[in-house]
C-alpha cells in the first residue's frame, strides 16, 4: 500500500504565476487535509476535503487559494498570483476516517 | 482545537536518558491528540496518539499521558537513542480531527 504521494516535490514560481500542488491519498482514504509549514515553524491547517466536498476551509486565505478533491484523481491545492510570502512547505495528509492522518512528503514552493 | 502550547522548544539529553515534552490545549471539545516526529526535510510521521477516553498509552519506548481536566498531555521517550533526534510536534484534533499543532520541540540526543 503506497503512502501519501505529493508532486511536485519542489516547485519554483515567479511572483504572479500560478502554483498547482497535487496530493494522492493512500488507497482507501477518503479524507484529505492540507497544511502549510513555514521555515522553522509548526504546521498550520488550511483545508479539509472529502471526495467532491470541502468540509472545512477555515485555514485558507480568502483570496488566491483554492482546493479541490474530485471524484477521480488527486486533490489539488491551487495558488494564483503567488507572492513571496507563499514560499513554504505544503503538506497533505490523508485519513481513512478522519482520525489518524498520514502525511505526504510535501511540496516545497519557492517564489522568486 | 483552538490553541496548543508546547514546551520546551528545545531539549538536549544524553543517550539513554528520558525525554518529556508537554502540551496544553484550550478546546474542551477536543478528543484526539496525536504526536508527530519530523526529521529535517522529511514528512511528519505519526508516532503515537491518544483519545480522550484513556489516560495513558504506551508503545515500546514511547508513552503519552492525557489529563483532560487540566487540558494537558505529554510525550515520554525512555532510553533515548541518537536516532530519536528530530522535531516533535503535538497536536489537538479538536472535535472534527482538524489538527492544531504546537510549535514543536527540537530534541537532540547526544551519544
Amino acid at each position: 500500500n503506497a503512502g501519501v504521494m505529493q508532486n511536485p516535490r519542489h516547485l519554483v514560481r515567479r511572483r504572479g504565476q500560478e502554483a498547482r500542488l497535487r496530493c494522492s491519498p493512500m488507497k482507501g482514504h477518503s479524507h484529505v487535509y492540507w497544511y502549510r509549514q513555514l521555515p522553522e515553524e509548526g504546521l498550520k491547517f488550511m483545508v479539509y476535503l472529502q471526495k467532491e466536498n470541502i468540509i472545512d476551509e477555515s485555514g485558507m486565505p480568502k483570496e488566491r487559494f483554492s482546493a479541490e478533491f474530485p471524484k477521480e484523481g488527486p486533490s489539488i491545492l491551487r495558488i494564483q498570483q503567488v507572492v513571496r510570502g507563499d514560499s513554504a512547505a505544503y503538506f497533505c495528509a490523508s485519513s481513512p476516517r478522519g482520525e489518524e492522518q498520514f502525511f505526504g512528503p510535501g511540496t516545497r514552493l519557492t517564489v522568486l | 482545537g483552538e490553541n496548543v502550547e508546547q514546551h520546551p522548544s528545545t531539549l538536549s539529553v544524553q543517550e539513554g536518558d528520558s525525554a518529556v515534552i508537554k502540551c496544553t490545549y484550550s478546546d474542551s471539545a477536543s478528543n484526539y491528540f496525536p504526536w508527530y516526529k519530523q526529521e529535517l526535510g522529511k514528512r511528519p510521521q505519526l508516532i503515537i496518539d491518544i483519545r480522550s477516553n484513556v489516560g495513558e498509552k504506551k508503545d515500546q519506548r514511547i508513552a503519552v499521558t492525557l489529563n483532560k481536566t487540566a487540558k494537558h498531555f505529554s510525550l515520554h521517550i525512555t532510553e533515548t537513542q541518537p536516532e530519536d533526534s528530530a522535531v516533535y510536534f503535538c497536536a489537538d484534533g479538536g472535535s472534527n480531527y482538524k489538527l492544531t499543532f504546537g510549535k514543536g520541540t527540537l530534541l537532540t540526543v547526544n551519544p
